[in-house]
C-alpha cells in the first residue's frame, strides 16, 4: 500500500493568513494527487487534482504543487469558509488518503 | 447534477453482514468509464477507500478488506450495494459512496454519508 503522510496535523490560523499543508507519499505517485476539503458533518469535496489543477468552482486562493512524493496545498489568504479538514489522496495505485490536517481559528 | 445518497441500518450486531445501498442520479452506470466507489471514516479518523464498481460490472476492493466485501450494481434502479461480512465494533464508521470517472480517476461528488454503529 502507498502510505500518505500529511503535516502538520493541525494548523491554527487567522483570517487572511497564508496556510501551507504538506503531503508526502511513501513512493512516487507521479502527479496523481488530489486535495479534498471536508467540513464537519459533510462529505469531502475535491479542490485540486493532478497535484495542481484547480477543480471548477474552487476559489483561486487554493493552489497545489509537487510531484513524485512531495506535495503542497496552499491557501493564499484564509477565509472564514476555509476552516475545515484537508486530506490529500493519491490515485496512482488504488486510492489512499493522508490522515488529514485540521485548519482551525487561532 | 450528480447526487448520491447512502441508506441502510444505523445499528449492526457483531458478526452480522452490513448491507448499504447507494442511490444515485445524474448519471448512468451503463456509461463507459463511470463507476461508484465506497469509503468509510471512523469517528475522528481519516478516510479509507473500500471498493469500486465500474460501468462494465468489474469490481475492485481494498486488498485488506477484499475477503469481506462485495459491491454490486443495479442499473435499472440506479443503485449500488455494498455488503461487508463479519462486522466488528472497529467497523463503526460513516460510510460514503461517490461518483467515479475513469478519465479523472478520482471520486467526486460524494454522498452525505451514513453512520453505522456496530454494537451488541
Amino acid at each position: 500500500d502507498i502510505q500518505m503522510t500529511q503535516s502538520p496535523s493541525t494548523v491554527s490560523a487567522s483570517v487572511g493568513d497564508r496556510v501551507t499543508i504538506t503531503c508526502r507519499a511513501s513512493e512516487s505517485v507521479n502527479s496523481l494527487l488530489a486535495w479534498y476539503q471536508q467540513r464537519p458533518g459533510q462529505a469531502p469535496k475535491v479542490l485540486i487534482y493532478q497535484a495542481s489543477i484547480l477543480e471548477n468552482g474552487v476559489p483561486s486562493r487554493f493552489s497545489g504543487s509537487g510531484s513524485g512524493t512531495e506535495f503542497t496545498l496552499t491557501i493564499s489568504s484564509l477565509q472564514p469558509d476555509d476552516f475545515a479538514t484537508y486530506y490529500c489522496q493519491q490515485y496512482d495505485t488504488y486510492w489512499t488518503f493522508g490522515q488529514g490536517t485540521r485548519v482551525d481559528l487561532k | 447534477q450528480i447526487t448520491l445518497k447512502e441508506s441502510g441500518p444505523v445499528l449492526v450486531r457483531p458478526t452480522q453482514t452490513l448491507t448499504l445501498t447507494c442511490s444515485f442520479s445524474g448519471f448512468s452506470l451503463t456509461t463507459s468509464g463511470l463507476g461508484v466507489g465506497w469509503f468509510r471514516q471512523s469517528p475522528g479518523k481519516a478516510l479509507e477507500w473500500l471498493g469500486l464498481v465500474y460501468w462494465d460490472d468489474d469490481e475492485r476492493c481494498s486488498p485488506s478488506l477484499k475477503h469481506r466485501l462485495t459491491i454490486t450494481r443495479d442499473t435499472t434502479k440506479n443503485q449500488v450495494v455494498l455488503r461487508m461480512t463479519n462486522m466488528d465494533p472497529v467497523d463503526t464508521a460513516t460510510y460514503f459512496c461517490a461518483h467515479f470517472a475513469q478519465r479523472r480517476n478520482f471520486f467526486d461528488p460524494w454522498g452525505q454519508g451514513a453512520l453505522v454503529t456496530v454494537s451488541s
